[in-house]
């Protein structure tokens, strides 16, 4: 399966400012996604990265709020913009591996905590 | 539309007892998948199985076992001999073909297995 490393792990982070977390994969591939979890909730999506391209992004999510980079097809980059304490989640980038699998396994990173004081 | 649901919120078992997690989802199309995960207390996001909606054959995988019952519309997991280790928060999430790959999670069920 395909490795995703996520940094940073963990950030406190002072509201209003803006946050990069990076997602590198191992392999080359062709769907990234990243996901937030707020505090006790489930996952949402909140874009498709394209490499290439700009993101798709999900009803509820906007660019200027969530800018997303996807310079190649090993790694991609979201901002949080002007960050809120409701902004406080897990933050998860996801890859859709079709080569090491049977096909369309969606594997995940480890995370990246922000919380915003 | 695409919908999961996960109706227990909390489990909470002695070690070694089984349990099962259920899953209900809806979707119109036909060719879908199906997806389990786990999510222990640090955060990470553990794959477990993936399956398509034309295999509806019952999978085994050491102490993990899952029912797909397309006449349902169900996709449940048992644990069996339930570990402490076991402890954390189980997803079922489903993908459509036509989706681009993007996961449509369930609420979650949080298992606490008690020594």
């Amino acid at each position: 399966s395909a490795v995703i490393s996520q940094k940073p792990s963990r950030d406190i982070c002072q509201r209003g400012t803006s946050l990069t977390i990076q997602c590198q994969v191992d392999s080359q591939v062709t769907m990234m996604f990243w996901y937030r979890q707020q505090p006790g909730q489930s996952l949402t999506l909140i874009a498709t990265a394209n490499q290439g391209s700009e993101a798709t992004y999900e009803s509820g999510f906007v660019i200027d709020k969530f800018p997303i980079s996807r310079p190649n097809l090993t790694f991609s980059t979201l901002t949080v913009s002007n960050m809120s304490p409701e902004d406080s989640s897990i933050y998860l980038c996801s890859v859709e591996d079709s080569v090491a699998s049977s096909g369309n396994t969606i594997y995940f990173g480890e995370g990246s905590w922000l919380t915003v004081v | 539309a695409q919908k999961v649901t996960q109706a227990q919120t909390e489990i909470s078992v002695v070690e070694k007892e089984d349990v099962t997690l259920d899953c209900v989802y809806e979707t119109r199309d036909t060719t879908y998948y199906l997806f389990w995960y786990k999510q222990p207390p640090s955060g990470e996001l553990v794959f477990l199985i993936r399956r398509n909606s034309f295999d509806e054959q019952n999978e085994i995988s050491g102490r993990y076992s899952w029912n797909f019952q397309k006449s349902t519309s169900s996709f449940n997991f048992t644990i069996t001999a339930s570990q402490v280790v076991d402890s954390a928060v189980y997803f079922c999430a489903l993908s459509e073909m036509d989706s681009s790959y993007k996961l449509i999670f369930g609420s979650g069920t949080r298992l606490l297995v008690r020594p």
